[in-house]
């Protein structure tokens, strides 16, 4: 079966650089979240979309950006790229009214 | 205070063990549970979904919910070396796209 599938695995940037994530969901999901995981640490929700409008913004600082495209893949575009941005960062998507939540791989941008 | 708290452990057990993990929540709004297992450096994977109180088994897993309590659990029956991973419980509220609201996760290990 189709996974949430997240791109690039890995990532490595230097400070002040900007990083695009990408995320393409299970076929038919329409939504679509965004986590950062830090070491040792539980995933902390970002932002949402659902049908290619936010839904939901959590701990999401205002350097970075999200949106849903029509095909339903969403991208988390990072600007002004601090050391604490370094983490692993996990797409998760959603179809229906369905709570179960379905997660990528995750992306592990590392900033210099 | 969290709106879920989860003891990190670690836990370490001899394999066959009977391994008992549990969460417990402050918000009554919170209708859905779940459980992840999470590999080290890997996405969170759906183990079990439960949204009443009470027992759900699957093989050697067993989701408990005491909603009047705010408390779940998740048991692990015989457990293998294969089953070491951090373990996360996650909740949401009753409509559709809420995001989920993770424990800091329990580290278990078991020895074969």
């Amino acid at each position: 079966a189709a996974g949430v599938i997240q791109s690039p695995r890995h990532l490595i940037k230097e400070k002040r650089e900007t990083a695009t994530l990408k995320c393409y969901p299970i076929p038919r999901h329409d939504t679509v979240y965004w986590y950062q995981q830090g070491p040792g640490q539980d995933p902390q929700f970002l932002i949402s979309f659902y049908e290619k409008m936010q839904s939901d913004k959590g701990s999401i600082p205002d350097r970075f950006s999200a949106q849903q495209f029509s095909d339903y893949h969403s991208e988390l575009n990072m600007s002004s790229l601090e050391l604490g941005d370094s983490a692993l960062y996990f797409c998760a998507s959603r179809g229906g009214m369905n709570e179960k939540l379905f997660f990528g791989s995750g992306t592990q941008l590392s900033v210099l | 205070q969290k709106e879920v708290e989860q003891d990190p452990g670690p836990l370490s057990v001899p394999e066959g063990a009977i391994v008992s993990l549990n969460c417990t929540y402050s918000n009554s709004a919170f209708q859905y549970f779940m459980w992840y297992r999470q590999y080290s450096r890997k996405g969170p994977e759906l183990l079990m979904y439960t949204y009443s109180s009470g027992n759900k088994e699957d093989g050697r897993f067993t989701a408990q919910v005491d909603k009047s309590s705010k408390y779940i659990s998740l048991f692990i029956r015989d457990s293998q070396p294969s089953d070491s991973a951090t373990y996360l419980c996650a909740m949401t509220r009753i409509s559709g796209n809420t995001p989920l609201v993770f424990g800091k996760g329990t580290r278990l290990s078991v020895i074969a």
